[in-house]
């Protein structure tokens, strides 16, 4: 089993939906989360960090359940320009030497 | 700034064979990491380094060395390439106290013959 689990996809979805990606993590000890964008043969960006209480930005929010190891992006009124993969990326330690990413879920907003 | 470079930006190598990548980064970070990315795999650490003159393992470091001689420069060695080895790397560093956040090289697409 994975250390990071993501929905495969491809997530093809019509501009202005929302699609939710999920992600879930095998060892209880991690102590950060965070979602990188990586769009077609491009190098992964930071997108957002994930916070216990939640957290939002514009049109993403996150979540984090550290009882279900379970972290979740909500994408609202999609935007062509969001068609990118999404790499769930869970820190195992403080010092950033232990990240560890998902294999990322594609998505497709189509026109 | 350019932020993180990679050179070259693709290579064919012949089984064998032997090359280093180069990466370089003009932000002045403590940190850096080669990675690897395969199809329907996450990115995999190699190796890292914590600051000029220090490198450790990571996940998946057979078959590659490195080197962090210059602070801005993180170079890794395949000394004798295989097959296993196409790939795409990336390279990557990070500030010191700033651990969620890595800064990425556009990629090295290496194909192993």
């Amino acid at each position: 089993r994975k250390e990071v689990e993501q929905d495969p996809g491809p997530f093809n979805v019509p501009e202005g939906a929302t699609v939710a990606f999920n992600c879930t993590y095998s060892n209880s000890a991690s102590q950060s989360f965070f979602w990188y964008r990586q769009d077609c043969r491009k190098e992964p960006k930071l997108l957002m960090s994930v916070y216990s209480s939640g957290n939002e930005d514009g049109r993403f929010t996150a979540q984090l359940n550290r009882a279900s190891q379970y972290i979740s992006l909500l994408i609202r009124d999609s935007k062509l320009s969001d068609s990118a993969t999404y790499l769930c990326v869970v820190n195992r330690d403080n010092y950033g030497q232990n990240f560890v990413f998902g294999p990322g879920t594609r998505l497709s907003v189509l026109p | 700034n350019a932020g993180v470079t990679q050179t070259p930006k693709f290579r064919v190598l012949k089984t064998g064979q032997s090359m280093t990548l180069l990466c370089a980064q003009d932000m002045n970070h403590e940190y850096m990491y080669w990675y690897r990315q395969d199809p329907g795999m996450g990115l995999r650490l190699i190796h890292y380094s914590v600051g000029e003159g220090t490198t450790a393992k990571g996940e998946v470091p057979d078959g590659y060395n490195v080197s962090r001689l210059k602070k801005q420069n993180f170079l890794l060695g395949l000394e004798s390439a295989a097959p296993s080895q196409t790939s795409v790397y990336f390279c990557a560093s990070r500030p010191a106290g700033r651990e969620y956040e890595q800064y990425f090289g556009p990629g090295t697409r290496l194909t192993v013959t």
